[in-house]
Formats: C-alpha cells, sequence, structure tokens
C-alpha cells in the first residue's frame, strides 16, 4: 500500500519556538492535506494543497506542495500550549477520491 | 449541527464477541468512512461508503463488516472480536464542493477506544 512517511516523529519545544515537519510520499499525490488531532479527539482539518510549488498559510500555519509532489512541509511559527497534538499529513488514495492515504504521525509537545 | 456522532467512546470486549460501533451524521454527507488509529501508523481505512446502498473495502478490511441503509448511519461490526483489532476507531464523513470540484475536508467523529482482551 502507500506509505506517507513524516519526519520527525516527535518533537519537543519551547513556547515561542518555530517548528518544521515534512512527509514524503513513495508516489505522486494530485492533493495535500495537513490535519491536526488534539487529544481525544478526531482529526481535523488545517490546510489544504492543491497544485505543484503551491505556498499555503492558515494563521501561524504555512504549509508547501513540494515540486516533485511526491513531498510537503508543515511549519508553525511562534509555538504557543494549544499547538500540541498529533499532526498528519494526508493525501487522497485515488485521484478526487472521498478517502485517504494518512502519514505516520508527528507529535508536538510544547514546552511552556 | 452534531456533526459526525459516534458511540459508544469506550468498549472493552472478550476474544470471541460480536459489537456494532455506530456512527451517524447530519451533514447529508454522501460519503463515510471508517479508519483505525494504531500508535506510529497513522490512520488507515477500513472500509467506505459513496453512497446509501454501496460499501467498499479499504486498507484493512479483514475482519470487519459495514452496511450503508441511510445516509445518515454507516455502522461497523466487528464480527468476532481479536486481540489485533484493538485500536480506536474513527467514523467521517464528506461531501463534493460543487464550487471547486474538490471533495470537502473529512469531518471526523471523535472516535471509539476499543480493547479486545
Amino acid at each position: 500500500g502507500q506509505q506517507l512517511n513524516q519526519s520527525p516523529q516527535s518533537m519537543f519545544i519551547q513556547e515561542g519556538e518555530d517548528v518544521s515537519m515534512n512527509c514524503t510520499s513513495s508516489s505522486i499525490f494530485n492533493t495535500w492535506l495537513w490535519y491536526k488531532q488534539d487529544p481525544g479527539e478526531g482529526p481535523v482539518l488545517l490546510i489544504a494543497l492543491y497544485k505543484a510549488g503551491e505556498l499555503t498559510s492558515n494563521g501561524r500555519l504555512t504549509a508547501q506542495f513540494g515540486i516533485t509532489r511526491k513531498d510537503s512541509f508543515l511549519n508553525i511559527s511562534a509555538s504557543i500550549p494549544s499547538d500540541v497534538g498529533i499532526y498528519f499529513c494526508a493525501g487522497p488514495r485515488q485521484t478526487g477520491a472521498n478517502n485517504l492515504f494518512f502519514g505516520t504521525g508527528t507529535r508536538l509537545t510544547v514546552i511552556p | 449541527n452534531a456533526g459526525v456522532t459516534q458511540t459508544p467512546k469506550f468498549q472493552v470486549l472478550k476474544t470471541g464477541q460480536s459489537m456494532t460501533l455506530q456512527c451517524a451524521q447530519d451533514m447529508n454527507h454522501e460519503y463515510m468512512s471508517w479508519y483505525r488509529q494504531d500508535p506510529g501508523m497513522g490512520l488507515r481505512l477500513i472500509h467506505y461508503s459513496v453512497g446509501a446502498g454501496i460499501t467498499d473495502q479499504g486498507e484493512v478490511p479483514n475482519g470487519y463488516n459495514v452496511s450503508r441503509s441511510t445516509t445518515e448511519d454507516f455502522p461497523l461490526r466487528l464480527l468476532s472480536a481479536a486481540p489485533s483489532q484493538t485500536s480506536v476507531y474513527f467514523c467521517a464523513s464528506n461531501t463534493r464542493d460543487r464550487k471547486s470540484s474538490y471533495n470537502s475536508p473529512l469531518h471526523f467523529g471523535n472516535g471509539t477506544r476499543l480493547t479486545v482482551t
């Protein structure tokens, strides 16, 4: 099956620091999605990317769709305690499909 | 709108028991799906449905059955629970975005934590 590998697996950072994480795929995606999962809840969409090279921001979050279409990056600036959670990249199982492959996740801990 | 509602929140089963995980959505979404989440593996698709009466298998369908008799409900059945099915199960729904032709974001429930002993 499809492999979406995220790195790092986990991060411990001080409040106020910037965060970078990435996701790589064994094959091409036409859409990249980034989700966040708070403890005890389901994942929630943060950012959607639809074109190679696209750079999209959502508040302190910025994500990029890699030129090769096999990777994507998520940056969080000036982290705050509520950024704690697990961040997943995801892509559609087929073009236009309504269900997704998910990455292995990056667990973020923010130390106040 | 309640969104996607999953019940129960927690369940403990003995090996060989059967049970049904309930999922309901009130957004009139045509697409619904079930994922399981295991440590270090992200979320993996079990079964999905593109509309009432239509279901299909995902990556890890073995040991699970689904049906979709109404748009709102998409129950997941474990016929004979095994310890390997200990996991957190998430139901999700979405629809087609008519403006952009992309699918809308997946809306997830809050999960059912299942332990099989």
